[in-house]
């Protein structure tokens, strides 16, 4: 049962333009997470995220950045897209910290022409 | 740095058949170990994780893994295998309050 859910599923976008992911889930949970996931199924964490704490991963470039109204949502906001952002955006939520199970969503497929 | 590695990038196997998915990992300090499967076009689906006790976990539909700290490995294995198993299969360790470090990813094709 899907308990983390995205939106949309896919958005075809042009380089330049600003697009915004959303994400939420109804688990509880307290920490929520961005992942991308490129062509080859590489899997790579981006953002880290609860009410304490935003961990960033550093190769992550400026132009993304996490936006959270409350601890059930964190969205992904792109400001400037470029072609490399092509990509699956998986989010995903644990119950607290890294030794916690993480329950994923369906993932948003970014196509940057 | 944790790093993952997963040595098969693809996996034939039929029906019924036992399936080993081999995963090596570094790093100093305490971690979790996690297996994750991916069926084409979905998200991520947990499997099992290990962060103490005893060495061989089960997980769900039939998974389990073993955790070696001598070999560093967490090597997910399933018995008989079927053809609704064929997916991606994704290694994973992480740390306290850090996202998942994932392996490349071992893909599994189960003919009948």
């Amino acid at each position: 049962e899907t308990a983390v859910f995205q939106t949309p599923n896919y958005h075809v976008t042009q380089v330049g333009n600003e697009v915004s992911f959303n994400c939420k889930q109804t688990l509880g949970h307290d920490t929520m997470y961005w992942y991308k996931q490129d062509s080859k199924k590489l899997l790579k964490i981006m953002f880290s995220y609860n009410n304490k704490q935003l961990i960033v991963n550093e190769t992550v470039p400026r132009r993304f950045s996490p936006q959270s109204s409350d601890k059930a949502h964190l969205n992904l906001r792109i400001k400037s897209v470029e072609p490399e952002d092509s990509a699956v955006y998986l989010c995903a939520s644990s119950l607290l910290g890294g030794q916690d199970t993480q329950y994923f969503g369906p993932g948003t497929r970014l196509l940057v022409l | 740095t944790q790093t993952v590695s997963q040595s098969d990038a693809h996996v034939t196997v039929f029906e019924g058949d036992s399936v080993e998915l081999r995963c090596n990992y570094s790093y100093g300090g305490s971690i979790y170990l996690s297996w994750y499967i991916q069926h084409h076009g979905r998200g991520l689906q947990f499997l099992l994780k290990y962060y103490s006790g005893n060495p061989v976990v089960q997980g769900v539909n039939g998974f389990e893994a073993e955790f070696s700290k001598s070999d560093s490995s967490f090597h997910l294995r399933k018995a008989s295998v079927h053809w609704s198993d064929s997916a991606v299969y994704f290694c994973a360790v992480s740390a306290w309050a850090q996202g998942l470090t994932f392996g490349l990813g071992t893909r599994v094709s189960v003919f009948p």
